[in-house]
């Protein structure tokens, strides 16, 4: 069964900084990889999609790699805003049953102005 | 209306009553999911539809029921539930391809409360 860890599970950081956010995984044969952001209370907006034959993906600040071979993926947040406080979830889709995603318990960023 | 839209947004129910979650998808999609997300736990996936078929359940009790008339719309039928079942349930929706592995769009979930 596939497992999903996300480390840390809060971080807080002044605004401006650059940070990265990890992500692991147990079983190494992936579909895809996503990374989804939350605001309290409301519903996940994706990031990032990493197909498993891809390295990373990019997208303005934020840059997602992915190492299937040793289960591990990063998000990486260039020169952090205070609006990029959120959680941050990592979600894992099985090869074979691709819609099936299995989710982390998520980052919580806040970026102090 | 645009994206994935849930509604109620919130719901307090008691153990006894029949309550339903409905999801609209405006995106043309063809695959919907029902995920729960409960406090300290990480998304869990209950049920999938793609092209109105159900492919998979994810060992969830009989008192929540899905149901799915068409494409654009899921429904969660709720019936005799139990505090544990409280929690934020989201809704998705994705391309449906016989690929798979696209991206999954979700709505804003209904936070329910269970007493």
């Amino acid at each position: 069964k596939q497992e999903v860890t996300q480390i840390p599970a809060a971080l807080s950081v002044p605004e401006g900084e650059n940070l990265v956010l990890n992500c692991s995984f147990t079983d190494s044969a992936i579909y895809n990889l996503q990374w989804f952001r939350q605001d309290p209370g409301k519903g996940l907006t994706s990031l990032l999609l990493i197909q498993s034959s891809q390295r990373e993906q990019t997208s303005g600040r934020l840059n997602a790699s992915l190492d299937k071979s040793s289960g591990r993926s990063t998000l990486y947040i260039a020169a952090s805003q205070p609006g990029d406080s959120a959680t941050y979830l990592c979600a894992v889709g099985a090869s074979g049953s691709a819609r099936q995603l299995t989710f982390g318990s998520g980052t919580q960023l806040t970026v102090l102005p | 209306e645009t994206g994935v839209t849930q509604t109620p947004r919130h719901l307090v129910m008691g153990m006894t009553n029949k309550k339903s979650l409905k999801c609209e998808q405006h995106l043309g999609h063809n695959a919907m999911y029902w995920y729960k997300q409960s406090a300290k736990k990480p998304l869990e996936l209950m049920f999938v539809y793609n092209f109105k078929e159900q492919t998979e359940n994810n060992s969830v009790p009989s008192r929540f029921s899905p149901e799915c008339p068409n494409s654009s719309h899921l429904f969660l039928h709720l019936h005799t539930l139990q505090p544990e079942d409280s929690a934020l349930y989201l809704c998705a929706s994705s391309p449906g391809t016989l690929a798979g592995g696209e991206t999954q769009y979700f709505g804003p979930g209904t936070r329910l409360l269970v007493l």
